[in-house]
């Protein structure tokens, strides 16, 4: 993988679903992925930061796995609420390039009622 | 946590004008900052990197003429898009922080007619 992609594109669930999406990333030179938050006409609100493989962190009802040998991460919501409503970006960091992030095109999140 | 705030948040000019886009870190100093932009449906991609009290980096493909960066302070990056055409018209934001977390500004739309 030379890009960071993520799926699905959109999602759609109702409250109270969990739910999950991906981030497949570079292995190689790997130095660190990034989750960031982003709501319409706001800033893009940091998640995580994730850097070593195995890692898992969690932050309320909303956590992310990271597997650094095969370049992928999840993050997931445990009863997603509309306010989770968002679009949700990974950004991979590489060894060597100075805090450059390289994005997805995000996962745009709908939570209805 | 860390706020970057950027202005203005959109902007209308006429083919063939400048137009100065403000991008400042009021709670922290910030020795780099980022430009990016994203066009509709793709990933924020990284312009160029913002150093202050010397020239910016700019990405492969990125017209450094065009695209006229001044990191004056430790507090504030400035983009100037030079003789804007309809093709310049986007979705810019910028980013200032550490290695570890990089917070972003809310973004500007810029609309060239």
């Amino acid at each position: 993988i030379l890009n960071v992609e993520q799926s699905p594109q959109s999602l759609h669930v109702q409250e109270g679903d969990s739910t999950n999406f991906t981030c497949s990333f570079p292995s190689s030179n790997f130095y660190a992925l990034h989750w960031y938050r982003w709501e319409t006409a706001k800033s893009p609100e940091a998640l995580f930061v994730m850097t070593l493989n195995g890692d898992e962190k969690k932050k309320g009802r909303i956590s992310a796995t990271l597997n650094t040998k095969e370049g992928y991460s999840y993050l997931y919501i445990k009863g997603s609420q509309p306010e989770d409503s968002a679009t949700y970006l990974c950004a991979s960091h590489l060894t060597g390039t100075a805090s450059k992030l390289t994005f997805g095109t995000g996962t745009r999140l709908q939570v209805t009622l | 946590g860390a706020v970057v705030s950027q202005h203005p948040s959109r902007v209308i000019c006429k083919s063939g004008t400048s137009v100065k886009i403000e991008c400042r870190s009021l709670d922290f100093q910030a020795t780099t900052m980022f430009w990016y932009r994203q066009f509709p449906k793709q990933s924020l991609m990284l312009m160029a990197t913002s150093n202050e009290g010397s020239k910016a980096t700019y990405e492969q493909g990125v017209e450094k003429d065009k695209f006229l960066i001044n990191h004056a302070s430790l507090t504030l990056s400035t983009l100037t898009v030079t003789s804007a055409h309809p093709e310049d018209s986007s979705f810019y934001i910028c980013s200032a922080g550490t290695q570890e977390t990089q917070y972003f500004g809310p973004g500007t739309r810029l609309l060239v007619l």
